[in-house]
């Protein structure tokens, strides 16, 4: 069974820019998450997507937004790039269980220079 | 205010020997405790989860104790083996709040020495 899936894997942009990453979940999972790894602030909660809403957001500004489509598939966006958002972005994907956790795709990894 | 504290950023162990990583939590609203391995530039793998109500949870080689009035859980690994060598992360669920958010501690990379 396909994993979760991101695009593109690695990316580079510049100051001011703005980004879109794409993620394609499990078939059958319906909630999404995004998560920001960096060395200084480690694994760090972005949004969570459930049925197209957003239910629940973290501590991040404005600049930083998602959505997610009809099919489960999500997006992020970050406009006005910072040095500083130069991580590792995560998707992850669940059946909407606790216990069962989230599954997490590979990543992308953004370099704002 | 980290919510989450994973004390020890890194542990060696010899293979074949048990690997003890710990975790203290403050939020006494979580119910579920979950840990990820993690390989560099990869995602988080789910290794195993606790339920707030039990105190033990096994699977395989991986064990995972609860302490609910310390506030408190370690994983244990036995035998360890070099193949688990990676970063590890707690990561608790307040599944009550309506959404399954993960707060992701800083992690422990353990190192298996052959």
């Amino acid at each position: 069974k396909a994993g979760v899936t991101q695009t593109p894997r690695y990316l580079i942009k510049t100051r001011g820019q703005q980004v879109t990453l794409s993620c394609s979940p499990i078939s059958g999972h319906r909630s999404v998450s995004w998560y920001q790894q960096t060395p200084g602030q480690g694994l760090q909660f972005l949004f969570e997507y459930f049925s197209e809403t957003q239910r629940n957001k973290g501590n991040f500004p404005g600049r930083f937004s998602g959505r997610q489509f009809s099919n489960s598939r999500s997006e992020m966006n970050v406009s006005t790039l910072e040095l500083g958002d130069s991580a590792l972005y995560l998707c992850a994907s669940s059946r909407d269980r606790a216990k069962d956790g989230y599954t997490f795709g590979s990543g992308t990894r953004l370099t704002v220079v | 205010d980290q919510q989450v504290k994973q004390n020890s950023p890194s542990l060696s162990v010899q293979e074949g020997r048990i690997s003890i990583l710990n975790c203290d939590y403050t939020n006494s609203m979580f119910d579920y405790f979950l840990w990820y391995k993690k390989y560099p530039a990869e995602g988080p793998t789910f290794l195993i989860s606790i339920s707030s109500i039990k105190d033990k949870n096994e699977d395989g080689r991986f064990t995972v104790f609860l302490n609910k009035s310390a506030k408190h859980l370690s994983l244990h690994i036995v035998p360890s083996q070099p193949g688990d060598s990676a970063v590890y992360f707690c990561a608790p669920v307040q599944s009550g709040a309506g959404s399954y958010q993960l707060t992701f501690g800083k992690g422990t990379k353990l190192s298996v020495i052959p």
